[in-house]
C-alpha cells in the first residue's frame, strides 16, 4: 500500500498570496496517477487535479499541479477567500487508492 | 452527466447490520467505477472500496476488507455499502463517488454524493 505524506499540516497565508502544498509518496506512483481534492466543512470533496497536472472540469487556472514519481505539488497562485479549506492528495496508480492526511489552508 | 444521491442518515447499535445506497443518474452508469470514502469525525478522507458498475469487479482497502462489502444493482443504477456487524468505530460520514471506467482520470473521483452519516452506539 502506498502511503502519502502531505506537508505542511497547516499553512497560514493571506488572500492574494501563493500557496504551495506538497504530497510525497512512499513509492513511485504508477503513471503519475495523483489527484488533488479540496474539502470544505459540510461539503463533499471537489476534484481539482488528476494525473498530477491536469485540471478537472471547471477548475480555474489559478490551480496547478506538478511532480512525478514520488514528489508532487499543488500550487494556488493567488489565494481567494473560497480557497481556504483542507486539501488532500490521492494516488490511483495502484490499489488500494490511498489518500494523504490532508493540508489545512487557513487565513493568516 | 452523472449525479449521485445517497441514502439518508442512519443510527444503529453495535452488532446490527446496515446497507447504505448510492443512486446514479447517468444512462452510462455501467461504464463508471463507484467508490466509497470514509471521513470519521474530525479526521481525513480514507479510501474504502471501489466497484465497477458494468461487471461488479471490486477492490478493497486492506483496512476495511472483511468488514464491509460493496455491491451494485445495474438495473436500478445503484451501488451499496454493507456491514454485517457494526462497531462504534464505524461512526463516520461515508461518501460515494464516481470515476470513469478508463483514461487518465480513472480512479480520480470527479462526481460525489452528498454523504451518508452513520452513527453507531455501543
Amino acid at each position: 500500500e502506498i502511503v502519502l505524506t502531505q506537508s505542511p499540516g497547516t499553512l497560514s497565508l493571506s488572500p492574494g498570496e501563493r500557496a504551495t502544498l506538497s504530497c510525497r509518496a512512499s513509492q513511485s506512483v504508477t503513471s503519475n496517477y495523483l489527484a488533488w481534492y479540496q474539502k470544505t466543512p459540510g461539503q463533499a470533496p471537489r476534484l481539482l487535479m488528476y494525473a498530477a497536472s491536469s485540471r478537472a472540469t471547471g477548475i480555474p487556472d489559478r490551480f496547478s499541479g506538478s511532480g512525478s514519481g514520488t514528489d508532487f505539488t499543488l500550487t494556488i497562485s493567488r489565494l481567494e477567500p473560497a480557497d481556504f479549506a483542507v486539501y488532500y492528495c490521492q494516488q490511483y496508480g495502484s490499489s488500494p487508492y490511498t489518500f494523504g492526511q490532508g493540508t489545512k489552508l487557513e487565513i493568516k | 452527466e452523472m449525479q449521485l444521491v445517497q441514502s439518508g442518515a442512519e443510527v444503529k447499535k453495535a452488532g446490527e447490520s446496515l446497507r447504505i445506497s448510492c443512486k446514479g443518474s447517468a444512462d452510462s452508469f455501467i461504464t463508471y467505477w463507484i467508490g466509497w470514502v470514509r471521513q470519521m469525525p474530525g479526521k481525513g478522507l480514507e479510501w474504502v472500496a471501489i466497484i465497477y458498475a458494468g461487471d461488479s469487479r471490486t477492490r478493497y482497502s486492506p483496512s476495511f476488507q472483511g468488514r464491509i462489502t460493496t455491491s451494485v444493482d445495474k438495473s436500478i443504477t445503484t451501488a451499496y455499502l454493507q456491514w454485517n456487524s457494526l462497531k462504534a468505530s464505524d461512526t463516520a460520514m461515508y461518501f460515494c463517488a464516481s470515476t470513469p471506467g478508463g483514461g487518465d482520470s480513472s480512479g480520480a473521483f470527479d462526481i460525489w454524493g452528498q454523504g451518508t452519516v452513520v452513527t453507531v452506539s455501543s
